[in-house]
Formats: structure tokens, sequence, C-alpha cells
């Protein structure tokens, strides 16, 4: 199955911002498609966090930001709080391969 | 309120046959397409497949076309993922989301039906 390539783990002190990259290719995020992201807090489900490149959905705070170029997207974290700790996931859409819906593979924010 | 509500977790052996549901509530069910996302343990996230309830319209992903079964009841707004013959590697936590209106995203999620198989 497509996926999207992130880092596997980041990690940053409270107040510090962290930035995520997910990584795609010319028939997902490099052929136009938007970058969503979301959160998973540990035992939980994902939550929608960012969905076309940047907008942030009603109650997300203004600290979580997305941003893209060209095949790469990014979500920057600002003054990273200790419930910032969890799972982040991109999503794009690939067109190729009737594989639609494809993720990234994840990374673990750490709030050290 | 937007509610995706999962049935409970499904203890099972391999060989048996599965369904779990995912009921929805809280906008019309019939508009909105319902997908279906796999995590296994310690694992990422998978799309499995995704079903637009006003026609039945699915698209499987190919790593699970032939694996599961997609359906839906629009009389009880419920989603449906069937297995005919569990093996052990589908143990994970199965996840029903519903597509965003506009933008191919998963607005809303269940909260997931964790599904063990063991002999």
């Amino acid at each position: 199955q497509s996926v999207l390539t992130q880092p596997p783990s980041v990690s940053g002190a409270p107040g510090q911002t962290v930035t995520i990259s997910c990584t795609g290719s010319s028939s997902d995020i490099g052929a136009g498609y938007d970058v969503h992201w979301y959160q998973q807090l540990a035992g939980t489900a994902p939550k929608l966090l960012i969905f076309r490149d940047n907008k942030r959905p009603s109650g997300v705070p203004d600290r979580f930001s997305g941003s893209k170029s060209g095949a790469t997207a990014s979500l920057a974290i600002t003054g990273l709080q200790a419930e910032d700790e969890a799972e982040y996931y991109c999503q794009s859409f690939d067109s190729s391969l009737n594989d639609f819906y494809v993720f990234g593979t994840g990374t673990k924010v750490t709030v050290l | 309120e937007v509610q995706l509500v999962q049935s409970g977790a499904e203890v099972k052996k391999p060989g048996e046959s599965l369904k779990i549901s995912c009921k929805a509530s809280g906008y019309m069910f019939i508009n909105y397409w319902i997908g279906w996302v796999r995590q296994m343990p310690g694992r990422g996230l998978e799309w499995m497949g995704i079903i637009y309830p006003d026609d039945s319209d699915i698209t499987y992903s190919p790593s699970f076309q032939g694996q599961v079964t997609v359906s839906v009841d629009r009389s009880i707004a419920t989603a449906y993922l069937q297995w005919s013959s569990l093996k052990a590697s589908d143990t994970a936590i199965y996840y029903c989301a519903r597509r965003g209106d506009s933008f191919l995203n998963f607005d809303y999620w269940g909260q997931g039906t964790v599904v063990t198989v063991s002999s």
C-alpha cells in the first residue's frame, strides 16, 4: 500500500517548536492533492487536526499549522505543550493504482 | 453533533466470520462517504475501503480487495465491515470515519473496534 514518509519521532521541550515532514510522490502530494493531518492521543481514535494543507477545524489551537511545497508537507507545533504528546499522521489522495487514500507512516511527538 | 459509534471488541478464532458495525448520527447519513481504516498493533493507519451510503458505491484499497466486505444499512444509518474467514493477521483496531463534504479527508471518526483473532 502506498504510504507517505514521516520521521518516526521528534521531540522538544515545552514551549519549543517542532516540525514534522510528510514526503509523498508525483501521484499524491506532488500531483497537487491536499494534505491533511491527524492527531492520535494514546489509546484514542485519530482526530482531524489540519485539513487542506493549512486549515484548522474549529477548536484546534493556532499552535498547530500546516504547509506544503512540491511533494512535501509539514506540520509545525509552536509553543509545545505536554498535551501535544501524541502520534501524528499526514494523509493525502493518490490517483494511481486505485489506492486512493494514503496515510503517512506516523510520527511520535515526545514532550521532554 | 456528528457521532460514529462502533460495535464492541471481538475475540474470534481463525477461520471464523465477523461483521462489525458503525452507527452514524447527527448528520444526513446517505450524503457522506464512510471509510474504514485498520491499525495493527503498534502500527500506523491503513485505508481499507470506502462506501457511499446513498447508492452503495464502494472502492477498496488493492491491499484489502477480496479480503473484506463493506456495506451499509440505510434504514438504520449503519455501516459494516465484514470478514468471511478471519486470520491471525486480522488482529487490529478498526476505525470507521466519515469523509469530509468537500475535501478528501476524514473529519469524524468512530472510537474503534478491537478485533483479536487467536486460536
